[in-house]
């Protein structure tokens, strides 16, 4: 998977509780982005990091938010978890390139969360 | 922004060609098409991109027609992990940042069979 780790593989947690995805990547690719993979919906995009502390929000990023502090983490942050946030989550890495057509975007093996 | 439209399911015969077709009749001058797929339970992987010439790599052929309104993505000999749903998807471009975002639609699940 291109040097990603997603952390944990897979989680169970209650509504109402905080809970943190990470994405690690040994790349040094700049930009990192967390989609979530529903039934129906496809992959959507929910934020996505261009730099170190530099982010920006995607297509449904009501309920999240996300840090990076440094090239290689990028994290997803549930701050109160609700049942449907119940998802796949991917994370995702590209480089960069000049040249819109050069930022091929590699996968991970994705988050499975369950919020009951 | 340039949608795409695909056939939602196709078969195939093991070791035949598989032809996965897309249209994206509003794509505009300096968007990409690319390809990618995701085999069950797996991230979404990179299969190959083009702009308006034919491309090819060790996965795959894409066939991008002079108006580039469809292109064909072309598995030259499908096996049975060839079995996934692929994704036709027409680049578009994020002001604050010389990235593109990726808008993933429903794709179409190809099935290869013995």
């Amino acid at each position: 998977d291109a040097g990603i780790t997603q952390s944990p593989r897979h989680k169970v947690t209650e509504t109402g509780t905080p809970v943190t995805l990470r994405c690690h990547q040994t790349e040094n690719h700049r930009y990192m982005y967390w989609y979530r993979q529903d039934p129906g919906h496809g992959l959507r995009l929910i934020h996505y990091s261009y730099g170190v502390k530099d982010t920006d929000k995607g297509e449904v990023s009501d309920g999240y938010s996300v840090s990076r502090s440094k090239t290689e983490d990028f994290l997803l942050t549930l701050e109160s978890a609700t049942s449907s946030q119940t998802s796949v989550y991917f994370c995702a890495i590209s480089e960069d390139r000049r040249g819109l057509a050069k930022n091929i975007q590699y996968f991970g093996a994705g988050t499975r969360l369950s919020v009951l | 922004d340039a949608k795409t439209t695909q056939p939602p399911s196709m078969d195939c015969a093991e070791g035949r060609a598989a032809n996965l077709p897309c249209n994206h009749s509003t794509i505009s001058g300096n968007e990409y098409v690319y390809w990618y797929r995701q085999i069950h339970s797996q991230g979404p992987q990179y299969i190959i991109h083009g702009l308006k010439n034919n491309e090819t790599n060790e996965m795959a052929s894409l066939i991008i027609t002079e108006d580039r309104k469809s292109s064909t993505l072309i598995l030259p000999h499908a096996t049975l992990r060839d079995t996934a749903v692929y994704y036709c998807i027409v680049r578009v471009s994020l002001l604050s940042s010389n990235t593109g975002k990726l808008i993933f639609g429903q794709g179409t699940t190809l099935q290869v069979k013995p």
